[in-house]
């Protein structure tokens, strides 16, 4: 069963810290994105990656960073937490346009700010 | 600017009859459109896709409905259970070679 995972499902962190949200998936997809979700405001982007070693900026970047070392692996950064980012974060792959390319989702990690 | 849209927020259907869930999209360069089911507490799950040289594809008690004249998009399930209940969202790829275009979603929820 092909799969997005995301490391954890809950976190509760301080503000200030330094956060590392981890995804992995097995599907060899080229395409990785990182979204959050808060009620009534939907889906919003913040990174994605359309290959290893390249990032892109969404819609919401700011307070966020990404790194992809590796295909399988994509990592979204929180150089100093704040409570504004106290969210769901959703990871997913995808293959590139031009093929059947729905995304993959992981199950989300629950992050809190204190 | 390109949005995906939805016409309702909730909805709520009886048991074991169909529901219709209705999107409204604008960028005229997109081909290629999906609905996810997000059940609570979980990521959304890929239910089913049309690209836009169709107007009606069948999965299992779903059908997507595409009407590009009105650029509009529905997803129709069938017998509705409880375990449908669920927040489902409709994208489209707005001519990306990358990005989705995210609708709000709509809460779908049934009643005994």
């Amino acid at each position: 069963d092909v799969k997005v995972t995301q490391s954890s499902r809950y976190l509760v962190k301080r503000t200030g810290e330094k956060v590392f949200l981890e995804c992995v998936q097995d599907m060899d997809h080229e395409n990785m994105f990182w979204y959050r979700q808060d009620p009534g405001l939907g889906l919003r982007l913040i990174y994605f990656s359309y290959d290893v070693k390249m990032k892109e900026k969404g819609d919401i970047p700011e307070g966020y960073s990404v790194s992809r070392e590796k295909k399988e692996r994509f990592s979204l950064i929180l150089e100093s937490a704040s409570t504004n980012q106290t969210s769901m974060y959703l990871c997913a792959s995808s293959l590139p346009r031009g093929q059947p390319y729905g995304y993959t989702f992981g199950s989300g990690t629950r992050l809190t700010v204190v | 600017g390109e949005s995906v849209g939805l016409h309702l927020p909730t909805l709520s259907v009886q048991e074991g009859d169909n529901s219709i869930i209705n999107c409204a999209y604008s960028n005229s360069a997109s081909d290629y459109f999906i609905w996810y089911k997000q059940e609570s507490g979980k990521g959304p799950q890929f239910i089913i896709d049309i690209r836009s040289n169709m107007d009606k594809r069948q999965g299992q008690r779903v059908t997507v409905l595409l009407n590009k004249t009105v650029k509009h998009l529905s997803l129709q399930i069938a017998a509705t259970q409880p375990g449908d209940s669920a927040v489902y969202f409709c994208a489209e790829n707005g001519g990306s070679n990358y990005q989705l275009i995210w609708g709000a979603g709509t809460k779908l929820i049934i009643k005994p």
